[in-house]
């Protein structure tokens, strides 16, 4: 069975420091890897996928298949940065389709100014 | 659209009450997923729905735990009877496998559920 490990329950780091959110997974074929946020009172969304290849609020990931990794970077923090990160796997599948997300644990950013 | 609409947004029930959370997907996404979320095991897939069918149920607790989804609008998510382990968050997500925004999930607010 899949599996999304997020080792770190919390990291705080001061306003302008980089910032990596790690992310590993385990899973035997092709895997769809997301990352989505909670800020606070609002609801879970989307941040970015490996897929999209794009840079989103300043955040990049890139997926790396020998690691069988995810992390999720960010040069220079902001204090909007602050909010609950999930890494979530979906199995790659050819026939398209939504299988449900597996969900790492999260990890709770917290910028200080 | 209003986006996944969840209700209620909190439920306090003693022990042995039946509770049913219901979720009203986004019009036209045809797959709905309920996760459950606790501070001990994060967010956990319970079931999902394609096209108002339940394709995977393995991730429901025991037989306490039931889903229907009775249209394309609509679904409930009940626990029968309740029990304080059973204290979390409840989400109801959907998505598209269409483009744009392929397989994304959009989760609703959640409903808080606790079990006395």
């Amino acid at each position: 069975a899949q599996r999304v490990t997020q080792p770190e329950k919390l990291l705080s780091v001061f306003k302008g420091a980089p910032v990596e959110l790690k992310c590993n997974y385990s899973y035997s074929g092709s895997p769809e890897l997301f990352w989505y946020v909670q800020y606070s009172r609002q609801r879970l969304q989307l941040l970015l996928r490996h897929i999209s290849r794009e840079s989103i609020k300043g955040f990049t990931a890139d997926l790396n298949k020998g690691e069988t990794s995810f992390h999720l970077k960010k040069p220079f923090a902001q204090e909007e940065d602050s909010a609950m990160y999930y890494c979530a796997l979906r199995k790659g599948s050819s026939g398209g389709g939504a299988d449900g997300l597996t969900f790492g644990k999260g990890t709770h950013l917290i910028i200080q100014p | 659209d209003a986006g996944v609409i969840q209700s209620p947004r909190h439920e306090v029930t003693e022990m042995g009450q039946e509770v049913t959370l219901r979720c009203k997907p986004i019009s036209g996404h045809d797959y709905l997923f309920w996760y459950r979320q606790t501070m001990m095991r994060g967010l956990e897939l319970l079931i999902y729905f394609n096209n108002n069918v339940p394709i995977d149920d393995s991730g429901m607790p025991e037989d306490r735990f039931s889903a229907k989804m009775p249209n394309a609008s609509f679904s409930t998510l009940k626990i029968q009877p309740s029990e304080p382990r059973d204290s979390a968050v409840y989400f109801c997500a959907s998505s598209s496998p269409g483009s744009p925004g392929a397989n994304v999930l959009t989760f609703g607010a959640g409903s808080r559920l606790t079990v006395l």
